[in-house]
C-alpha cells in the first residue's frame, strides 16, 4: 500500500526553466510533508519541508505548494540547473511517538544545459 | 561535524552467506533507522530505533532480517542468509530528539550485492 504517490517517475527539463512533481496522499493524520535531494552515490537530504497549516513556503528557487483540502503537494524549482540533477522524494510523516516517514517513489529529474 | 557513517560502502556476496552492516549515527541523536532503496519498490523503513530500543519493526521483510543497537553510537543490520533478492542499498538515518524539525540525517548507503 503506497500511502504517497509521486510523479513524474522521470523528468527532463532545460537549464532555466521550471521543474514540478507532484506528490499526493491519503492519511489525514500526516502531519508534516519533507522534500528529499538525493545525488548518486548519497544518501538523501533534507531539501525543504512544509507544515499542513501552510499553503506555500519558499526557499531560494525551490517552492512548496501544499493543497490540504486536494491531499496533494507539489515541489517547483525554478530557473532550474545542471546541479539540480538529482532524484528527489516527497515524503510524509505521521503524528504519533515517533518520527515515522514514509517516502514517495522518487522523481530523477534532469536539467539539460 | 561527522555526519552518519555506514560501513562497509560496498558489499558483494554469495548466496547462503551472512551480512552485517553497520551505522555510526550522528552524536546526540536518539532516533536511528534502517532503510532499503531498490528501483522496484524505492525507500522502504525496515526498523526504527529509539533511544537504542527498536519500536518499529514492522517493515523488516522476514526472520532472515534482523538489528541490533547495542549502545547510542551504533547499529547493526544482519542478513542472513542472504539471498539476490536482498541485493539493495541499505540506508542508515538518525534523527535528533526535538521531533518538531523532523529531518532525518542519511549515511553514504552500503550497496549490498548478492549473487
Amino acid at each position: 500500500q503506497q500511502q504517497v504517490k509521486q510523479s513524474p517517475q522521470s523528468l527532463i527539463v532545460q537549464k532555466g526553466g521550471i521543474s514540478i512533481i507532484n506528490c499526493a496522499y491519503e492519511n489525514t493524520a500526516f502531519d508534516y510533508f519533507p522534500w528529499y535531494q538525493q545525488f548518486p552515490g548519497k544518501g538523501p537530504a533534507l531539501l525543504i519541508a512544509i507544515r499542513p497549516d501552510v499553503s506555500e513556503k519558499k526557499e531560494g528557487r525551490f517552492t512548496i505548494s501544499f493543497n490540504k483540502s486536494a491531499k496533494q503537494f507539489s515541489l517547483h524549482i525554478m530557473d532550474s540547473q545542471p546541479g539540480d540533477s538529482a532524484t528527489y522524494f516527497c515524503a510524509a510523516r505521521t503524528e504519533g511517538g515517533y518520527q515515522k516517514v514514509t517516502f514517495g517513489t522518487g522523481t530523477k529529474l534532469q536539467v539539460i544545459p | 561535524d561527522a555526519g552518519v557513517i555506514q560501513s562497509p560502502r560496498h558489499e558483494v556476496t554469495e548466496m547462503g552467506q551472512e551480512v552485517t552492516l553497520r551505522c555510526k549515527p550522528i552524536s546526540g541523536h536518539n532516533s536511528l533507522f534502517w532503510y532499503r532503496q531498490t528501483m522496484m519498490r524505492g525507500l522502504e523503513l525496515l526498523i526504527y530505533f529509539n533511544n537504542n530500543v527498536p519500536i518499529d519493526d514492522s517493515g523488516m521483510p522476514e526472520d532472515r532480517f534482523s538489528a541490533k543497537m547495542p549502545n547510542a553510537s551504533f547499529s547493526t543490520l544482519k542478513i542472513q542468509p542472504s539471498e539476490p533478492r536482498d541485493s539493495a542499498v541499505y540506508f542508515c538515518a538518525s534523527s535528533p530528539r526535538d521531533r518538531n524539525t523532523g529531518e532525518l540525517f542519511f549515511g553514504e548507503g552500503s550497496r549490498l550485492t548478492v549473487l
